[in-house]
């Protein structure tokens, strides 16, 4: 079946530094999601793409379809970008979104 | 206030028990879905309904039974509960289509015993 598969696993990272999540796909995928999962259980959404780059504060997502990725760029991390973060696709089949295993950051002082 | 809504925000219940979860969503969407994350924090699809009519169903098993009075709720039934049904369920909506991005209520953390 689909699969996503996420990187890294854990990730650990000093306030003000920054780094960048990635998510392979095994399938062609129409559209991607990056969620936050916060300290209450809570997915929140950060990002949606079915193609190219959007910026959001410090936050930057891309999606390349046709090289089967997407990926997450955090600059300047802050102590509150803590959690654990996830894509999620939609393939060509319909809209159910396959999860990659998620990456868990922890932002130090 | 436009959003995704669970009850309850926790449930802990004895083996062989049966148990409902409800979900209401404000958004105006036409599709909802419920996914289970365990324990590992994985997340996989269970459900998916669109104006009632169950679209998605994955390979869950037959104790789980969705419920949809409206295109606005989608409750979760479960009979006679497992101990690997323990989980946090999440409910999401969206529009249908494949370019839909889904928003997710707070989740229902189960716990059985």
């Amino acid at each position: 079946g689909d699969q996503v598969e996420q990187s890294p696993s854990a990730l650990s990272l000093h306030e003000g530094t920054g780094s960048a999540l990635r998510c392979n796909f095994t399938t062609t995928m129409r559209a991607v999601q990056w969620f936050q999962q916060n300290s209450r259980g809570s997915l929140i959404n950060l990002f949606y793409l079915a193609s190219g780059t959007k910026e959001n504060g410090r936050l930057k997502s891309t999606f390349n379809s046709k090289e089967s990725y997407s990926t997450l760029h955090i600059r300047d991390a802050q102590l509150e970008d803590s959690g654990t973060y996830f894509c999620a696709a939609n393939n060509n089949a319909g809209a159910k979104l396959t999860f990659g295993g998620g990456t868990r950051l922890t932002v130090r002082p | 206030e436009t959003a995704v809504f669970q009850t309850p925000n926790y449930h802990v219940t004895q083996v062989g028990n049966e148990v409902s979860f409800n979900c209401k969503q404000t958004l105006g969407h036409d599709t909802m879905y419920w996914y289970k994350q365990d324990s590992k924090k994985l997340l996989k699809i269970m459900f998916s309904y669109n104006n009632k009519q169950l679209i998605v169903n994955e390979t869950v098993p037959r104790r789980f039974s969705p419920q949809s009075s409206d295109k606005a709720h989608l409750n979760l039934r479960i009979k006679s509960v497992e101990p690997e049904d323990s989980a946090v369920y999440l409910c999401a909506s969206s529009w249908r289509g494949y370019y839909a991005e889904q928003f997710f209520g707070p989740g229902t953390r189960l716990t059985v015993l």
